[in-house]
């Protein structure tokens, strides 16, 4: 089946610096990616969806230039974090589907861990 | 807008047990209805979908029926397994409001004791 593959799993970083997620599609093409942020014991809160070859679309309240959204292929969106801090510690995941499924992304990524210390 | 309801967590079972996991959902057009479970330090599985009213998804022993009457969509399971412990999402999409975006439930954490 279809299977969407996230990286890293997990990051530990210093306040102040960024870093990457990536999220790649492995056997389909992903014209359109979700990025999903998951507080602990809590619901997916969705950030952005992302469309292949064009600028994001964030959800109110997400700071476009804090978490950069880059869909530069069919396979692969970024998430970056810039100048994290520790209140952006989190879960993040990522969610694709392809332009041949007439139905709600089914794939999502396995998640990554981020803690900002 | 969209919206969906699942009844609070967490539940606790004794292996063997029925288990009925309550879900709810307000929406504007005609969505389609899906549970995902999260089990520990992972991302989110799809365990069954329905897309049309009285439509039942069924996966792994659990089944949820699509109720437009009621608008709910409880996921049910007959004899839950230690194995089924973990996080489940009740959620829906409605294309011609919102596209391919999901929406989600709170989430009900569910742990079977042996």
């Amino acid at each position: 089946g279809a299977v969407v593959s996230q990286h890293p799993s997990w990051v530990i970083c210093k306040s102040g610096t960024s870093v990457k997620i990536e999220c790649r599609s492995l056997d389909f093409q992903a014209t359109t990616m979700f990025w999903y942020r998951q507080f602990p014991k809590q619901s997916l809160m969705l950030m952005a969806t992302s469309n292949e070859g064009s600028k994001a679309t964030y959800e109110q309240g997400v700071e476009k230039d804090k978490f950069l959204i880059n869909h530069a292929s069919l396979t692969l969106s970024t998430l970056t974090v810039t100048s994290a801090h520790p209140e952006d510690s989190s879960f993040y995941i990522c969610s694709a589907t392809g332009s041949t499924e007439g139905d709600s992304p089914l794939h999502f990524g396995n998640g990554t861990r981020l803690t900002v210390t | 807008g969209n919206s969906v309801t699942q009844m609070e967590g967490p539940v606790t079972l004794s292996e063997e047990a029925f288990l009925t996991i309550n879900c709810t959902y307000t929406a504007t057009g005609y969505p389609s209805l899906f549970w995902y479970v999260q089990y520990p330090g992972e991302g989110l599985q799809l365990l069954l979908k329905a897309t049309k009213a009285d439509d039942k998804g069924s996966n792994k022993g659990f089944e949820a029926t699509y109720r437009k009457e009621t608008t709910s969509f409880h996921l049910e399971k007959g004899s839950v397994q230690v194995s089924d412990s973990a996080v489940y999402f009740c959620a829906l999409s409605d294309r011609e409001t919102s596209g391919s975006r999901l929406t989600f439930g709170e989430g009900t954490q569910l742990t079977v004791n042996p």
